[in-house]
C-alpha cells in the first residue's frame, strides 16, 4: 500500500492552523498512525486509529479521515511543533510510511 | 520508564553481515510485538520488519526479505535483527520500536529507541 503525503513541505507561522493530507493507494480500514520527528530524534507517536490522540499529546493535534484519505491538523501551531510529520498505514503488511511533511517557520 | 536501546551498528563492507540488538526495559517485553524501522540520512522512515510476541509471525519489507532475519529472546528482553548480504542502500539509522499491542488495532509504535547507525561502505 502506497501512502502519499501532501504537501511535502509547509511554511507556517506560530498560531497558524495547518493540515497535512495522507492518501492511501487502497482502503486501510482506518488503521493509520501519525508521527512527529524532530531533527536527530526518534519519531513520536501522535495519533493512531486515524483519530485517537496518543496519551500525553496536546489536544491541538487531531486526526481525521476514512477510506483512503486522512488528515492531521494542528490548530494554533506552536514553536515546538516545527518538525517533520509522517503517516503510517497499519492495515496490511508490509507496513508503509508516507514520504513525510516538513513543517518550517 | 519504558526504554528500548539499540546497539550493534557500525561500518561494514558491501556483502557483509551485522547483527543489531535492542534491549527493552520498563515494560513486559514478552507481551508486545516489536518492529525495526530505518532511516537513511536526510530521508524518510522505512518500515523494515516486525515480530509477534511468540516469534511465530515475522514480517519483512520487500527490500530486505531473504537477507534480514528478525528474532527475539523473551527471557533476555531483547530484540534482534540479523542483516546479511548488506548493500550501500542499507546504510541508515535503525530504530527499534515497541508496539502498543499485538492486534491489528494496536500495531502503532508507541515507544522508540534513539537508533543505531549502520554504514555499508568499502
Amino acid at each position: 500500500i502506497q501512502l502519499t503525503q501532501s504537501p511535502s513541505f509547509l511554511s507556517a507561522s506560530v498560531g497558524d492552523r495547518v493540515t497535512i493530507t495522507c492518501r492511501a493507494s487502497q482502503a486501510i480500514n482506518g488503521y493509520l498512525a501519525w508521527y512527529q520527528q524532530k531533527a536527530g530524534k526518534a519519531p513520536r507517536l501522535l495519533i493512531y486509529a486515524a483519530s485517537t490522540l496518543q496519551s500525553g499529546v496536546p489536544s491541538r493535534f487531531s486526526g481525521g479521515g476514512s477510506g483512503t484519505e486522512f488528515t492531521l491538523t494542528v490548530t494554533s501551531l506552536q514553536a515546538e511543533d516545527f518538525a517533520t510529520y509522517y503517516c503510517q498505514q497499519l492495515d496490511s503488511y508490509p507496513l508503509t510510511f508516507g514520504g513525510g511533511t516538513r513543517v518550517e517557520i | 520508564e519504558v526504554q528500548v536501546v539499540e546497539s550493534g551498528g557500525g561500518l561494514v563492507q558491501p556483502g557483509g553481515s551485522l547483527r543489531l540488538s535492542c534491549a527493552a526495559s520498563g515494560f513486559t517485553f514478552r507481551i508486545y510485538a516489536m518492529d525495526w524501522v530505518r532511516q537513511a540520512s536526510g530521508k524518510g522512515l522505512e518500515w523494515v520488519s516486525a515480530i509477534s510476541t511468540d516469534s511465530k509471525s515475522r514480517y519483512y519489507a520487500d527490500s530486505v526479505k531473504g537477507r534480514f532475519t528478525i528474532s527475539r529472546d523473551n527471557s533476555k528482553n531483547t530484540l534482534y535483527l540479523e542483516m546479511n548480504t548488506l548493500s550501500v542502500e542499507d546504510t541508515a539509522r535503525y530504530f527499534c520500536a515497541k508496539r502498543a499491542g499485538e492486534t491489528a488495532t494496536t500495531r502503532q509504535a508507541d515507544y522508540w529507541g534513539q537508533g543505531t547507525l549502520v554504514t555499508v561502505s568499502s
